[in-house]
């Protein structure tokens, strides 16, 4: 069966490091979504891309990048981690069929920055 | 700009009631779709409906209902008869048309109690 998974599940750093965090999807989806939820805030679009070597920023990216280099995989990079980027992050998928399609979300990876 | 607005942060019903789940958005755009998501405590975000902006009918599925109303940009959601398996935080979202990104409401956390 198609499905988006994220990897690792859980993840400890340390103020200042890199961080990167996966996300695989076997939908062969054209578009794939990075959010982080907090409480309060609900979820909020980090970047996004619309198919291969597209990538754009959204609500809250500062500190973050992502690349897509194939259909399958958007990873996400906190360039120099900070306390504030303690969230549970969510990647998402969908298609381009009509007018829009649904997004279907992978399990959440919770990231604490100490 | 786009919003979407849960006014209920939390609610509380005993099991077998019935419960409204409120969502209001705001948008220019004539042509949008709205969601509803449940995340239940395992964390998981689960599609529930989607709904264009050209279908104004009612919805329902089984215990579950949605009432989509224009004139009052409201796109409400109930649960009747609730279970103690209805308890989960429920996320109304928004999509412009073509954007194939979602602005998501703050959330309800519902507690059906036993």
């Amino acid at each position: 069966d198609a499905e988006i998974t994220q990897s690792p599940r859980h993840k400890i750093t340390e103020t200042g490091r890199q961080v990167t965090l996966a996300c695989h999807q076997t939908w062969n989806h054209n578009n794939m979504f990075w959010y982080r939820q907090d409480l309060g805030h609900g979820l909020r679009l980090i970047h996004y891309s619309y198919g291969v070597q597209d990538t754009n920023k959204g609500e809250v990216s500062d500190g973050y990048s992502v690349s897509r280099s194939n259909t399958e995989d958007l990873p996400l990079t906190l360039e120099s981690a900070a306390s504030s980027q303690t969230s549970v992050y969510f990647c998402a998928s969908s298609g381009t069929s009509g007018r829009t399609d649904t997004q279907y979300f992978g399990p959440g990876t919770r990231l604490t920055v100490l | 700009a786009q919003k979407v607005t849960q006014a209920q942060t939390e609610i509380s019903v005993v099991e077998k009631e019935d419960v409204t789940l409120d969502c209001v958005y705001e948008t220019r755009d004539t042509t949008y779709y709205l969601f509803w998501y449940k995340q239940p405590p395992s964390g998981e975000l689960v599609f529930l409906i989607r709904r264009n902006s050209f279908d104004e009918q009612n919805e329902i599925s089984g215990r579950y209902s949605w009432n989509f109303q224009k004139s009052t940009s409201s796109f409400n959601f109930t649960i009747t008869a609730s279970q103690v398996v209805d308890s989960a935080v429920y996320f109304c979202a928004l999509e412009g048309s073509g954007t194939y990104k979602y602005i998501f409401g703050t959330g309800t956390r519902l507690k059906v109690l036993a």
